[in-house]
């Protein structure tokens, strides 16, 4: 199947610093890039879907100014944690999907520890 | 309000044998559907997917089951291996729309040898 890589597989910030979490579809070109959020022992969180080109569009109750996502090209997407406290300490993972198709295929995910 | 529920939280079953996982969703706009297996600290890996317009489809040893008047899917594993043992979850999609898929909360499958 397709393959999303995630870069890094593990960030340990110190509160107030901002961390930036790459996206790359190895294989394929990514239109629509999707970014998750899970909790421990909870279901994936979508907080934003981004297209190429264009603005990403966040889920309700995701501050924009908080994460910051960035698609600039068909296989790169970054999300930028501002700011970052102990609270968005989460995995986050993110997917992407071609135009041609329906399934998404997701990155490997990055565990995020704010102290 | 959960418009793609997995009602079972974990399932047990013994090394061999069929795994059922079931998942029932409420919006009858959704018409592709997709299975996705996840380890812990890990993102999901897709498994097998089905379009409305089918009632099964099969890869390997896996199998998905839609019934479409029952707005109900399942995910069979035959036999089960203990490496199957992870949270599986049910998405859906409108692909007609924003192809934004919606999930479920997953499902934990243990598989004993």
């Amino acid at each position: 199947g397709a393959v999303v890589s995630q870069h890094p597989s593990w960030v340990i910030c110190k509160s107030g610093t901002s961390v930036k979490i790459e996206c790359r579809s190895l294989d394929f070109q990514a239109t629509t890039m999707f970014w998750y959020r899970q909790f421990p022992k909870q279901s994936l969180m979508l907080m934003a879907t981004s297209n190429e080109g264009s603005k990403a569009t966040y889920e309700q109750g995701v501050e924009k100014d908080k994460f910051l996502i960035n698609h600039a090209s068909l296989t790169l997407s970054t999300l930028t944690v501002t700011s970052a406290h102990p609270e968005d300490s989460s995995f986050y993972i993110c997917s992407a999907r071609d135009y041609y198709q329906e399934t998404q295929y997701f990155g490997p995910g990055t565990r995020l520890l704010v102290l | 309000d959960q418009q793609v529920k997995q009602n079972s939280p974990s399932l047990s079953v013994q090394e061999g044998r069929i795994s059922i996982l079931n998942c029932d969703y409420t919006n009858s706009m959704f018409d592709y559907f997709l299975w996705y297996k996840k380890y812990p600290a890990e993102g999901p890996t897709f498994l097998i997917s089905i379009s409305s317009i089918k009632d099964k489809n099969e890869d390997g040893r896996f199998t998905v089951f839609l019934n479409k008047s029952a707005k109900h899917l399942s995910l069979h594993i035959v036999p089960s291996q203990p490496g199957d043992s992870a949270v599986y979850f049910c998405a859906a999609i409108t692909t007609g729309g924003s192809y934004i898929p919606t999930f479920g909360r997953g499902t934990s499958l243990i598989v004993h040898p």
